[in-house]
């Protein structure tokens, strides 16, 4: 059975702190791995990794894909308030369609 | 671009009850799949509709039934429903651009669903 394991499940800190969020994982069929990020109710999309794009980063957030070692890591610099969220990590597996497999999350607060 | 669009936002229903929850996918999108959310977990996938068929499923009963239409428009409909149900249920749509590929899920605000 396909699985997403996400750590910390919490994590609270400081305005300007840098943070690692972790996601490791097994699945059958691996096609790409994503992170989002969930505010209120949707999931927004964030970065998706592939055999072909292991590193991507946007801003003050980055993420890495270890496909040998299976796992995935986000990093955010330099953190705000408005950063404080719910971190989804999901694996997207599938020879005929695209299911996501989620980890519970890592819930981020970030006080000023 | 509208995104993904979903409704209704908030919904009450009764044990037994049927309901039905409808979804708009992103402009240019084909694929939409539904996921159930619980307070406090990651979101676990019931369905995925390409091309109006059914063509994954995840580890839900047979009460829970889906529908594409052919403007790639979706249902999630739940019958006989049990409290457990309650939840916030989540449409993602994207495109399918072939089995070699990653494909980028973009996802609805969700319909919160209260069974009583």
């Amino acid at each position: 059975e396909d699985k997403v394991v996400q750590s910390p499940l919490s994590l609270v800190v400081h305005e300007g702190d840098t943070v690692t969020l972790n996601c490791s994982y097994e699945v059958t069929n691996f096609r790409s791995l994503l992170w989002y990020k969930q505010e209120k109710k949707a999931p927004t999309f964030l970065f998706m990794l592939t055999s072909s794009g292991i590193e991507k980063k946007s801003g003050r957030l980055s993420s890495i894909l270890d496909k040998k070692e299976l796992f995935s890591i986000l990093n955010i610099t330099a953190t705000q308030t408005g950063d404080s969220a719910v971190y989804l990590c999901a694996v997207e597996e599938g020879t005929s369609g695209s299911r996501l497999t989620f980890g519970e999350g890592t819930q981020l607060t970030v006080n000023p | 671009d509208a995104g993904v669009t979903q409704s209704p936002t908030h919904l009450i229903k009764t044990r037994g009850q049927q309901v039905t929850l409808r979804c708009s996918p992103k402009s240019g999108h084909d694929t939409v799949s539904w996921y159930q959310q619980a307070l406090g977990q990651g979101p676990q996938f019931i369905f995925q509709y390409y091309e109006e068929e059914e063509r994954q499923r995840g580890n839900f009963p047979d009460r829970f039934s889906g529908h594409q239409f052919p403007n790639y428009s979706s249902e999630l409909n739940v019958n006989a429903l049990l409290l457990g149900d309650s939840a916030l249920y989540l449409c993602a749509s994207s495109f399918f651009v072939g089995t070699g590929f990653g494909t980028e899920a973009f996802f609805g605000q969700g319909t919160r669903l209260t069974v009583v």
